[in-house]
Formats: structure tokens, sequence, C-alpha cells
């Protein structure tokens, strides 16, 4: 089954703790991206990539990293998480630009 | 840059209404146009898609038509079930990297 699978959906982390969330595609897609959804601001891309080694800063990349090491596995890493980036934490991929992408289920992020 | 804006919920409607959502856009170039939905507890879906103007999207008992003279392109369901609560973005997409732009969202609830 096609699918974009993200680890964990759910977490619960303090200030500081650095935390990785995984996103891997079964789809051989070029491009994937990490979006994260705010009440009333829909979605905002984080960081993108548009193939292995390859990424760039979305709209709002402020404390986030990521890493493109295989095609398959694109993780966001949170080096020192911060209460404003509690979220609802999407990771999306597409075959190109243009093309609809799929998601993957979420990952609810609460940081204290 | 590209914006997209949507008319903002709850939206309430009984059983079998009609259902429209408004989207506009702003964008510099050719966008593909996009509705995605989101039930409650899960990621994003491609509800349909629209490539170039004039295009007509449909899905489910959903349509859509991409309207370049009037930057456009509305959610349109004629007959709606309870099973059609959730949240709808309205969704560009241009040259740039597959990036999504997504609007605020729209939460529609259907009672019976």
């Amino acid at each position: 089954e096609a699918q974009v699978t993200q680890n964990p959906r759910y977490l619960i982390t303090v200030t500081g703790k650095k935390l990785t969330v995984t996103c891997s595609q079964n789809m051989n897609h070029e491009y994937m991206s990490w979006y994260r959804q705010d009440p009333g601001l829909g979605l905002r891309q984080i960081y993108y990539s548009m193939n292995v080694e390859v990424t760039d800063k979305g709209d709002v990349p402020e404390g986030y990293k990521v890493s493109r090491k295989e095609k398959r596995n694109f993780p966001l890493i949170l080096e020192s998480p911060s209460p404003n980036q509690t979220s609802l934490y999407f990771c999306a991929s597409s075959l190109s630009d243009r093309r609809e992408a799929f998601f993957g289920q979420g990952t609810r992020l609460t940081v204290v | 840059g590209n914006s997209v804006t949507q008319m903002e919920g709850p939206v309430t409607l009984s059983e079998e209404a009609f259902l429209t959502i408004n989207c506009t856009y702003t964008a510099t170039g050719y966008p593909s146009l996009f509705w995605y939905v989101q039930y409650p507890g899960e990621g994003l879906q491609l509800l349909l898609k629209a490539t170039k103007a004039d295009d007509k999207g449909s899905n489910k008992g959903f349509e859509a038509t991409y309207r370049k003279e009037t930057t456009s392109f509305h959610l349109e369901k004629g007959s709606v079930q309870v099973s059609d609560s959730a949240v709808y973005f309205c969704a560009l997409s241009d040259s740039s990297w597959g990036k999504l732009q997504f609007g605020a969202g729209t939460q529609v609830v259907v009672t019976p």
C-alpha cells in the first residue's frame, strides 16, 4: 500500500530536549515536505526536499532541521524545542512539483 | 507571493443540503489547484484537483472548477451527508519545488 508513515503520532516533551520525528514514504517520490498545522493558519511549510541531499527552507524554518540521506526518509529534527513549537506536524511527498501530495497521519507535538 | 483565501467556518448544514466553500487565490504563474479534506484525527487526503483554467475536478460528489478570470476554485456538493463532516483545505502548487500553499481551512459540520 502506498503511504507516508510518520512516527510518533503523539509526543509530549520538555523545553530544550532534542527530538526527531521520522517520516518515510514507499512511493519513490522525489519531493518531500514538512508542514505544521495551527488553528486559523492552515498548513505552513517548514522545510522541503527535492531529492537526496537537496533541502531548502519553507515559510517557517526557524527552530527546525531536516536531512535527506535516503530518498524514502525525511526526518524532522528539533534541536531545542520550545513551547511555540507545540503543533500538529505533517510530512508529505509528491512525485514532482505541481502534482498532488500524499500526507502522513500527523504527529501531535506538545512542548511544556 | 502566492496566497489562498477560503471562507471561514464552521459551516453547519443539515443532511442533504447544498454545500459551497469559496476559495480564491493569488499566484504569479499558472498554478495547479487542489482541495484536500481532513477527517477528525487523520491526515489530509486529496479530494480533487485541476491543473489548468476551466478544468473541473470532481470526486465523491464534490466538484470545483478552475476559474482563471476570477482566480477562484469554489468547492460544491449537491447533497451532503453526515460523513462529509471534516475540515476542507484549498491549496495551490506552482513550480516552486512542490510547495503547497494552503488556505486556513473550513470546518464543515453536517447534522442528521
